[in-house]
């Protein structure tokens, strides 16, 4: 049972380059969630999905996008890299509790 | 506006020592609250969920409590051991009808040998 998966593990970017961070979950979860992690900040909400089909902003959606692909995967893409964006990211899903994947750990040059 | 506070930000404990970890929130109607482990450049790992009916919760070493009415949750363990050393975090799911969680910043906990 993998859980949640996210790729890829690390990223380097050029400001203005764009990507899409992978996450997966084998665990039949309605719910998906993206957060960002800063020293000191804590986790913040980027983005969620509800179930299938459905996205709402959290609290720090802005130059980000997501798609629910499907029940399994739920994409964050990057348009227009900024230094800003360099964190970690982490997706979640969840049934009562939440499950978090390793994380992918981004640089903005 | 919801809020979520741990304090300490560090401690350090000498192994086997009983302790406690704090987690306190702003706004007392909240759904349920979840504690997680988080090991140096690794995923979070749940540890304990407490429904906003419940008073505590039981894993092991681990005792979580949650007291709505002065906005504080604690995570007790026992008999600590240096493999507990890592980063507790908390999260507050605010009501039914939100699926987001609130995240405090943490406590970073050193268990010495």
């Amino acid at each position: 049972n993998a859980g949640v998966t996210q790729t890829p593990k690390f990223q380097v970017l050029k400001t203005g380059q764009s990507m899409t961070l992978q996450c997966a979950q084998d665990m039949n979860h309605n719910s998906m969630y993206w957060y960002r992690q800063d020293p000191g900040m804590g986790l913040r909400l980027i983005y969620y999905s509800a179930s299938e089909g459905t996205t709402d902003k959290g609290e720090v959606p802005n130059g980000y996008n997501v798609s629910r692909l499907n029940k399994r995967e739920f994409s964050l893409r990057l348009e227009s890299a900024a230094p800003s964006q360099t964190s970690v990211y982490f997706c979640a899903s969840r049934d009562g509790e939440q499950y978090f994947g390793p994380g992918t750990r981004l640089t903005v040059t | 506006k919801q809020e979520v506070t741990q304090i300490p930000a560090a401690l350090s404990v000498p192994e086997g020592e009983n302790l406690v970890l704090n987690c306190s929130f702003t706004d007392s109607a909240i759904y349920n609250l979840q504690w997680f482990r988080q090991d140096p450049g690794k995923g979070l790992t749940s540890l304990l969920l407490i429904q906003s009916s419940q008073r505590e919760q039981t894993s092991g070493r681990l005792n979580a409590s949650l007291d709505k009415s002065s906005g504080r949750s604690t995570l007790y363990i026992a008999a600590s051991q240096p493999g507990d050393s890592a980063t507790y975090l908390c999260a507050v799911r605010r009501s039914s009808g939100t699926y987001k969680y609130i995240f405090g910043t943490g406590t970073r906990l050193k268990v010495l040998a």
